[in-house]
Parts: structure tokens; C-alpha cells; sequence
């Protein structure tokens, strides 16, 4: 069963939009973290952030925030006034305790930012 | 950069041979895991090496397999390709093999199985 769910398939915006990426995930561990990386069309995985399930305070780091509620199951990602560098496709990723280092990936958001 | 690197590239097999991938991990970093990503999926996750022992491994078949040396490189091999197996394959270190450990991702091997 998908533990990790992007709904979103794809996202188009114009240059200095805001874009909010979504995530669900599922486990019945306590501890747990959660990931996003983000994939240009060259292929490799670039590392953006990282949480365990402890923490729920909500971030802001340079134009990148997220949002993690646990209630809901979501670790929301968003991208503040939007460059074409930033498309992309984007990934989130479950980490849980008895699964050693394995990441648990979703399909990815491909992310189109035009001028 | 991760300081991830991976070869070949890019490589062309037929259906039934044999192949091997490498990677070398970051410095300082004693894991490596291995992940296959068809086109328009995520990666999925192979196995992992910690300190030159399988430490996991996803529901992958028997002839994927794979390798880490004392240096903490590692080698994946895959025998009798199929179809299927066209992908992307990357690598991914890390300092343990612990949940939650960061893992910083090379730039990947992309297979064409003809």
C-alpha cells in the first residue's frame, strides 16, 4: 500500500506565485520523519528538508516553508515567491523506525514556474 | 553537490545480460542505498549497505544484487535484465543506517534494457 501520497500530479504558475505542494502519509509508528527532495530534469535527488514526528513546529527557511500537521497526516511543502529555477519535480518521503534507513517515496509534483 | 558520485551514466543492455553499477559515497559517510526509479515514478527502494553488510531490502527479486567495500563504494548488479528494468538507478549515502538519516543522492545511472 502507498504510504506517501501527492495528489497533486502537476503545477503550473507564473514567476513570483506562491506554490504549496501536498503530502499525506501513513504509519502506525510514533516516531518517524519525513522528507522532501526536490528532482530537476537532471536527475538527482537534491535534499531540501527534513522533520521527525516530534517536532511540529512550522518553519520558514530562505523562500522554502512547511507546513506538518499530524492530526491530518500531512507535511505540506511551499515554495514563496516562485523562479524558474524551481521547476522541478518534487518529492516527499516517509522514513519509519523499524524500516532502518529506507525512504518511502511518493509519485512527485512536477512544478512548471514560466517567466 | 553531495559529494555522491555514480557510473556509468548512462548505459544501453540487452534483455538477459548482466550489468554493474557504482557508487561512491560521501566522505565520512558508512551507508549506501541503492533505488530504482521508472520514468515518471518515485524511487523505490532496493536495499541498503551499512558497513559492508545488507542492512534492508525492498521487494526486489534475488537478481538484484549487491556490494559494499571497505571504503563504503558500492556496486549494484542486476542479472538476466528484463524490460522492466529500464530506469533510473540511484545511489544514496548516509552517515548510519538509521530511520531518519539524511541521505544525500547521486546524480544516477540511467538504463535502457533493449
Amino acid at each position: 500500500a502507498q504510504k506517501v501520497t501527492q495528489a497533486q500530479t502537476e503545477i503550473s504558475v507564473v514567476e513570483k506565485e506562491d506554490v504549496t505542494l501536498d503530502c499525506v502519509y501513513e504509519t502506525r509508528d510514533t516516531t518517524y520523519y519525513l522528507f522532501w527532495y526536490k528532482q530537476p530534469p537532471s536527475g538527482e535527488l537534491v535534499f531540501l528538508i527534513r522533520r521527525n514526528s516530534f517536532d511540529e513546529q512550522n518553519e520558514i527557511s530562505g523562500r522554502y516553508s512547511w507546513n506538518f500537521q499530524k492530526s491530518t497526516s500531512s507535511f505540506n511543502f511551499t515554495i514563496t515567491a516562485s523562479q524558474v529555477v524551481d521547476s522541478a519535480v518534487y518529492f516527499c518521503a516517509l522514513s519509519e523506525t523499524d524500516s532502518w534507513g529506507k525512504l518511502q517515496f511518493g509519485a512527485g509534483t512536477q512544478v512548471v514556474v514560466t517567466p | 553537490e553531495t559529494g555522491v558520485t555514480q557510473s556509468p551514466t548512462h548505459l544501453i543492455k540487452t534483455r538477459g545480460q548482466q550489468v554493474t553499477l557504482r557508487c561512491s559515497s560521501q566522505s565520512g559517510h558508512n551507508t549506501v542505498s541503492w533505488y530504482q526509479q521508472a520514468l515518471g515514478q518515485g524511487p523505490q527502494f532496493i536495499f541498503q549497505y551499512y558497513r559492508e553488510e545488507e542492512n534492508g531490502r525492498g521487494n526486489f527479486p534475488p537478481r538484484f544484487s549487491g556490494l559494499q567495500f571497505p571504503n563504503y563504494s558500492s556496486e549494484l548488479n542486476v542479472n538476466a535484465l528484463e524490460l522492466d528494468d529500464s530506469a533510473l538507478y540511484l545511489c544514496a549515502s548516509s552517515l548510519g543506517g538509521l530511520a531518519g538519516e539524511t541521505q544525500y543522492f547521486g546524480p544516477g545511472t540511467r538504463l535502457l534494457v533493449l
